[in-house]
């Protein structure tokens, strides 16, 4: 099946850093894919969309200067985090839609990046 | 806009007995529902979907216009089965809305 691969999987960094988190489609490519927070016991909440070769779409109150999304080829996307604080601290999920299966609610997730803002 | 409601955080039941999440959308067009999973220590994926009809580890799942919902059953709970469940919406527009989510316990 198609596997979505997530870098790092726990990442701990100082107040005021910035953070990149990787997305990786190993086995197919991905003309989209979403970025996610989760936070504790709570649903995942949609953060981006993120398009490969245009920019992403933000959800409304996810500030896109804050949370830079970048989807430079079908098998990457990544999510910086900038300049952090410890309300950023979270765990954040991507999932990837399918080439040529882009009109579907299927979705391949990874596994989850915890970062924690010290 | 689309909405999906699951009306219950935590479903507690012992091994063996009837489970029932509880899924209910609202949304103007022809919805396409699913059912996606999360074990513990592992990510998200995709249990079941509607158009597919199928039984997927003993769940299934209905999908009731009239009553805009699409529940998720399982006539005996495994303790296997513990995770959590999220019902997810997908619309004309190819957005993707998840519910809450719902913690399942099955104790043993």
């Amino acid at each position: 099946g198609a596997v979505v691969s997530q870098h790092p999987s726990r990442v701990i960094c100082k107040s005021g850093t910035s953070v990149k988190i990787e997305c990786r489609s190993l086995d197919f490519q991905a003309t989209t894919m979403f970025w996610y927070r989760q936070f504790p016991k709570q649903s995942l909440m949609l953060m981006a969309t993120s398009n490969e070769g245009s920019k992403a779409t933000y959800e409304q109150g996810v500030e896109k200067d804050k949370f830079l999304i970048n989807h430079a080829s079908l098998t990457l996307s990544t999510l910086t985090v900038t300049s952090a604080h410890p309300e950023d601290s979270s765990f954040y999920i991507c999932s990837a839609r399918e080439r040529g299966r882009m009109n579907t609610g299927e979705l391949f997730f990874g596994e989850g990046s915890r970062l924690t803002v010290l | 806009a689309q909405r999906v409601t699951q009306p219950e955080k935590l479903l507690s039941v012992f091994k063996g007995a009837p489970v029932e999440l509880k899924c209910n959308y609202s949304y103007s067009g022809s919805p396409e529902l699913f059912w996606y999973v999360q074990y513990s220590r592992q990510r998200l994926q995709l249990l079941l979907r509607h158009i597919s009809r199928e039984s997927i580890k003993g769940f299934t799942a209905d999908l009731n216009k009239g009553e805009t919902s699409f529940h998720l059953k399982k006539p005996f709970a495994q303790e296997e089965d513990s995770a959590m469940y999220y019902c997810a919406l997908h619309n004309a527009g190819n957005m993707l809305t998840f519910g809450g989510g719902t913690r399942l316990m099955v104790k043993p």
